[in-house]
């Protein structure tokens, strides 16, 4: 099965909420990790990265907290707008140069206006 | 930013037709390049690994005979569904990464495989 998990299947929120999605990962050698937002009929689109030395990173409107020690990836995103509906994976790998993404279930978020 | 193309977007064919799907790296080389599979409502899930200039890794329970893989150019690769049934058709998703470490894999937007 897939080792990267990730529960909470939909999320309604209104327009202008902030939004938290998340993600629990199981293995440990894991060191990267990355968060996809996918539109209908789309490829992944790449929203933001952290690799395991780091604890946050912020982007723009989206923010990515990882807990080792949990192994728990949440993914927030400030001010919700409409445009941000879609279906948002968590992915993981080792790092070295060349290896495959291991994807999460994925989560929908539907924003109301 | 990595731009990676993918061709065609949609398929509709005939069971038994054979279908290639082309993935192109169109600012950057891509020394491996991913297939996934998904289907509707799904994760992307792993099919093979494509290496240029050598055979694919492919994931368990994916046929190799079935899904024939060629990398020959570090900015293209090609997925060929061999006699493809009903069961093949899916949405059909490469990315293509650069080489250096911890760098995130840019993806195609995909190919939708319908199978009459």
């Amino acid at each position: 099965g897939e080792s990267v998990g990730l529960h909470l299947p939909t999320l309604s929120v209104q327009e202008g909420d902030n939004s938290i999605i998340n993600c629990a990962y199981s293995n440990s050698a894991s060191d990267y990790f990355i968060w996809y937002k996918q539109e209908s009929g789309k490829g992944p689109q790449f929203i933001i990265d952290i690799r395991s030395n780091m604890d946050k990173r912020q982007g723009q409107r989206v923010t990515v907290l990882l807990n080792k020690t949990v192994k728990h990836l949440s993914l927030q995103i400030a001010a919700t707008q409409p445009g941000d509906s879609a279906v948002y994976f968590c992915a993981e790998n080792i790092g070295q140069a060349g290896t495959a993404l291991i994807f999460g279930k994925g989560t929908t978020l539907s924003v109301s206006s | 930013g990595a731009v990676v193309s993918q061709h065609p977007s949609w398929v509709i064919c005939k069971s038994g037709t054979s279908v290639k799907i082309e993935c192109r790296s169109l600012d950057f080389q891509a020394t491996t390049m991913f297939w996934y599979r998904q289907f509707p409502k799904q994760s992307l899930m792993l099919m093979a690994t494509s290496n240029e200039g050598s055979k694919a890794t492919y994931e368990q329970g994916v046929e190799k005979d079935k899904f024939l893989i060629n990398h020959a150019s570090l900015t293209l690769s090609t997925l060929t569904v061999t006699s493809a049934h009903p069961e093949d058709s899916s949405f059909y998703i490469c990315s293509a990464a650069l080489t250096a470490f911890n760098q995130p894999q840019h993806f195609g937007d995909g190919t939708r495989l319908s199978i009459l």
